[in-house]
C-alpha cells in the first residue's frame, strides 16, 4: 500500500537558521508531490509542489528536493522566521488522490 | 479572488444524526477534494469530484458520500453519526485535480456528542 510520511513528529528550528523537514513516500507511481503549511484553527496553505521529472525546485525561501531513488521528498527554509512556526505536510498526488503524511511541528525559537 | 468556502465552519451533531457540508470553490477550479483531519490520522482522503464525477473514494465506510454539483460546489454527508467522525472536515479545490495544486479552506469543525 501507499503511505507519506515524516522522519520526525517535532522541530525545533533558532529563528535566522534553516529548517529542513524530510518525508518519505513508498508509492513509486506517484508523480506529484506538494508541501503545506498548517496554522492553528486554519486549513492547509500550499507552500511549493514538484513533479516527479524533477529533483528541485525553488520558491520564495523554500526549496524542495525529490529523490526518486530513495523515494525521499525534503523541504528547505532559509532564514527561518517566527511566522514559519505551523504544523508541515508533505503529499503524494496519484490517481486523483492526494496522500499525506502525518506532519511536522515547526517551532521556531526567538 | 474569493478563496475555498466551507460551511458551516462549527457544527454539533449527536450521535445517530446525519449531517451535510458545503464547500464551494474557487471559481475556475473544477476538481473538489474531501479530507478528514483528526490528530490522531492525520489528513485522510475521503474522496474527489470532478465535473460532477468521482474519480476516487478513501477508505471510509459506506455512511460517508459526496456528490458535485453542476457549479462545481460540492456537499459531503454522514450519515448514523458516530462519536469517532468528530474532526475538522477539509475540503479542497483545483482545477484539474491529480497533478495541480489545490487550495484548502478552513474546514468544518464537526463534534458529535
Amino acid at each position: 500500500g501507499e503511505s507519506v510520511g515524516l522522519h520526525l513528529p517535532t522541530l525545533s528550528v533558532q529563528e535566522g537558521d534553516n529548517s529542513i523537514i524530510n518525508c518519505a513516500y513508498s508509492n513509486s507511481a506517484s508523480d506529484y508531490f506538494i508541501w503545506y503549511k498548517q496554522e492553528s484553527g486554519k486549513g492547509p496553505q500550499f507552500i511549493i509542489d514538484i513533479r516527479s521529472n524533477m529533483d528541485k525546485r525553488q520558491g520564495q525561501r523554500v526549496t524542495v528536493l525529490l529523490n526518486k531513488t530513495v523515494k525521499h521528498l525534503s523541504l528547505q527554509i532559509a532564514a527561518t522566521q517566527p511566522g514559519d512556526s505551523a504544523v508541515y505536510f508533505c503529499g503524494e498526488s496519484n490517481d486523483y488522490k492526494l496522500s499525506f503524511g502525518a506532519g511536522t511541528t515547526v517551532t521556531v525559537r526567538a | 479572488k474569493a478563496g475555498v468556502t466551507q460551511t458551516p465552519r462549527y457544527l454539533i451533531k449527536t450521535r445517530g444524526q446525519q449531517v451535510t457540508l458545503s464547500c464551494s470553490p474557487i471559481s475556475g477550479h473544477r476538481s473538489v477534494s474531501w479530507y478528514q483531519q483528526t490528530p490522531g490520522q492525520g489528513l485522510q482522503f475521503l474522496f474527489e469530484y470532478f465535473s460532477e464525477t468521482q474519480r476516487n473514494k478513501g477508505n471510509f465506510p459506506g455512511r460517508f458520500s459526496g456528490r458535485q454539483f453542476s457549479n462545481s460546489r460540492s456537499e459531503m454527508n454522514v450519515s448514523t453519526l458516530e462519536l469517532g467522525d468528530s474532526a475538522l472536515y477539509l475540503c479542497a479545490s483545483s482545477m484539474q485535480g491529480e497533478g495541480t495544486e489545490a487550495f484548502f479552506g478552513q474546514g468544518t469543525r464537526l463534534t458529535v456528542v
